[in-house]
């Protein structure tokens, strides 16, 4: 069965860090990975999938990569911003089934 | 733009008293599915429709109900809430079920049930 797991709970950094969050799971046999951001009381926004056959993506500002032999994946955020703050979330989706499987997801909070 | 809309954002509703939430999307995928998230939790897939095809989840409880009655919209019928059927309930979709980019998923902004 597989579990996703995202440490730290929170975060605070001040603002212009470069920041890691990361993700791990327990089954290396995935489809692709999901990070999505969520703002308090509001739904997911997609930041970027990684399909099993990347080892990166990237968006602006955001960086993800994954390495399924090891169970991680990892959100890079550069220069972050206030405006970064937000929960965000990894979501895997094990080969042969449907559906993703949520983390908890990592608070951040950026102090201007 | 092409999104995913949820109506009502906030509802409130008596203990028992049948709820509907709605969710409509304008990119015309296949797949659409329904998500609990309480406070601090995971979402939690309740079922999803892939075209026609309803797939309920083996834990979701049978207060819980669900109807698409064309590719735009999808409808989640909560029969008799429960305070603890209080919750964040997000809509969201897919344009396949594939291995490809195509089961990246779209979020609609989520209905926030209070139930009294």
């Amino acid at each position: 069965k597989q579990e996703v797991t995202q440490i730290p709970a929170a975060l605070s950094v001040p603002e212009g860090e470069n920041l890691v969050l990361n993700c791990s799971f327990t089954d290396s046999a995935i489809y692709n990975l999901q990070w999505f951001r969520q703002d308090p009381g509001k739904g997911l926004t997609s930041l970027l999938l990684i399909q099993s056959s990347q080892r990166e993506q990237t968006s602006g500002r955001l960086n993800a990569s994954l390495d399924k032999s090891s169970g991680r994946s990892t959100l890079y955020i550069a220069a972050s911003q206030p405006g970064d703050s937000a929960t965000y979330l990894c979501a895997v989706r094990t080969s042969g089934t449907y559906k993703y499987i949520f983390g908890t997801g990592t608070r951040l909070k950026v102090l201007a | 733009d092409a999104m995913v809309i949820q109506n009502p954002r906030y509802q409130v509703t008596q203990f028992g008293k049948p709820v509907t939430l709605s969710c409509s999307q304008t990119l015309n995928h296949n797949v659409m599915y329904w998500y609990q998230q309480k406070s601090s939790q995971a979402p939690k897939l309740l079922f999803h429709y892939y075209d026609k095809d309803f797939n309920n989840e083996a834990d979701t409880p049978d207060n819980f109900q669900s109807r698409r009655p064309n590719t735009s919209f999808c409808f989640l019928d909560i029969r008799s809430p429960g305070l603890g059927d209080a919750a964040m309930y997000l809509c969201a979709t897919s344009r396949d079920l594939g291995s490809s980019s195509y089961n990246e998923q779209f979020f609609g902004p989520g209905t926030r049930l209070t139930v009294l």
